[in-house]
């Protein structure tokens, strides 16, 4: 199976800030079938990222997904209040579905 | 907007088996994947299988072949998971997950339910 390693684990950041968080794939995801998804304490997931780069609807377009192959990036250009939370991100270009670890994005 | 609405929290016996429901509404439920994903206690997310109704197709990682069974009652549009063999690091909550088909059995997830926490003690 393809293991998704997130790093850093956490990242401490002030409001306003670049977040710039990384996914390693153990092997290429293949057609960019990548998505990034936010959870905050307590509450499901939310899609942010489809496809790699596809922002979800109803996704403030300050978040932002790149990268292909095997190494993929979700940037959140200017961190506001509500954007601090945990990230995950998930392949879906080879069975079995694989997430990552997390990283934690906490203020600083 | 789909919503999905999942049963409530449970506390099992180790050995014994669970079933966690999932309802839809306010969206087609046939041409989507519905999967479930478990959050076990400050842990990340883990994909526990899927079902694509429209393909009448189930989908499971190794890990938990033999022991996890996902059906659909499309009538009622209704997901179930089934769960056997209770240990205790099942403990966990556990999510339903509505998933955008992008080629046959490969998908991401759109909408998420409430989650059902699922204790596994003696």
């Amino acid at each position: 199976e393809i293991v998704l390693t997130q790093s850093p684990g956490t990242l401490s950041l002030s409001p306003g800030e670049r977040a710039t968080l990384s996914c390693r794939a153990s092997q290429t995801v293949s057609r960019g079938y990548l998505a990034w998804y936010q959870q905050k304490p307590g509450q499901a997931p939310r899609l942010l990222i489809y496809g790699a780069s596809s922002r979800a609807t109803g996704i403030p377009d300050r978040f932002s997904g790149g990268g292909s192959g095997t190494d993929f990036t979700l940037t959140i250009s200017r961190l506001e209040p509500e954007d601090f939370a945990v990230y995950y991100c998930q392949q879906y270009g080879k069975a079995p579905w694989t997430f990552g670890q997390g990283t934690k994005v906490e203020i600083k | 907007q789909v919503q999905l609405v999942q049963s409530g929290a449970e506390v099992k016996k180790p050995g014994s088996s669970v079933q966690v429901s999932c309802k839809a509404s306010g969206g087609t439920f046939r041409t989507y994947a519905i999967s479930w994903v478990r959050q076990a206690p400050g842990q990340g997310l883990e994909w526990m299988g899927g079902i694509i109704p429209i393909f009448d197709t189930t989908n499971y990682p190794q890990k938990f072949h033999g022991r996890v069974t996902i059906s659909a009652d499309e009538s009622t549009d209704t997901a179930y998971l089934e769960l056997s063999g209770l240990r205790s690091d099942d403990t966990a909550i556990y999510y339903c997950a509505r998933g955008i088909v992008t080629i046959p059995a490969a998908y991401y997830f759109d909408s998420w339910g409430q989650g059902t926490l699922i204790t596994v003690s003696s």
